[in-house]
């Protein structure tokens, strides 16, 4: 049963324009939320996080928004560049020290 | 940020055989590391928790003596994967995580091993 779903497998951005990818969740007792980047053949790091009090965090041109009763998060990059092609993960975990559950990732491409 | 060295990246080898992995965080001591296996076009699926000088704890479902988790320092575990089948086969994935308390984005990862099981 997946937790974290990224319903998108891939996505296909213009450089410049917005990317929204999304994320949906099922487990009520999620209370923080990450974003990892993973480029091809090297491990995800870490991009993003919110916290299940906030509904918005943003770092630059990187926001991530929090839509707690439809259990949603969406990260949004914007303007989208080519370096930013890569596979995204969404991640959340409950409170306290439980392990961080993954969604399958987005791969995102960003066309010049 | 912080570095964690994962090896071999990629390795191919015959059923029944047994296959090591290493896991190296480079510049910080790593008291709790992390297993992670993907399927292809699934999710990254945590296999176990290793802490430095003791038992790993493993998921529910992870057959702990087919996956054999040693975490002898605070810089180093493997992950062995004995008598291997290819159903084996799957990308696998190690992660650190520096300091305490945690702090999910103090979590870093190595690069990964693609496993492949003829």
């Amino acid at each position: 049963d997946q937790q974290v779903k990224q319903n998108s497998p891939s996505l296909s951005v213009q450089e410049g324009r917005i990317s929204i990818l999304n994320c949906d969740y099922t487990n009520s007792m999620f209370d923080y939320f990450l974003w990892y980047k993973k480029y091809p053949a090297e491990g995800p790091t870490f991009l993003i996080s919110i916290s299940s009090i906030k509904d918005k965090n943003e770092d630059g041109r990187f926001t991530v928004f929090l839509n707690k009763s439809a259990k949603h998060l969406s990260l949004h990059i914007v303007p989208s560049q080519p370096g930013d092609s890569a596979v995204y993960f969404c991640a959340a975990r409950e409170s306290g020290n439980t392990p961080l559950v993954f969604g399958k990732g987005t791969r995102l491409s960003v066309i010049a | 940020g912080a570095v964690v060295s994962q090896h071999p990246s990629r390795v191919i080898c015959k059923s029944g055989t047994s296959v090591k992995i290493e896991c190296r965080s480079l510049d910080f001591q790593a008291t709790t590391m992390f297993w992670y296996r993907q399927f292809p076009k699934k999710s990254l699926m945590l296999m176990a928790t290793s802490n430095e000088g003791s038992k790993a704890t493993y998921e529910q479902g992870v057959e702990k003596d087919k996956f054999l988790i040693n975490h002898a320092s605070l810089t180093l575990s493997t992950l062995t994967v004995t008598s291997a089948h290819p159903e084996d086969s799957s990308f696998y994935i190690c992660s650190a995580r520096q300091g305490r308390p945690v702090s999910p984005e103090k979590l870093f990862f190595g690069s990964g091993t693609q496993l492949s099981v003829l």
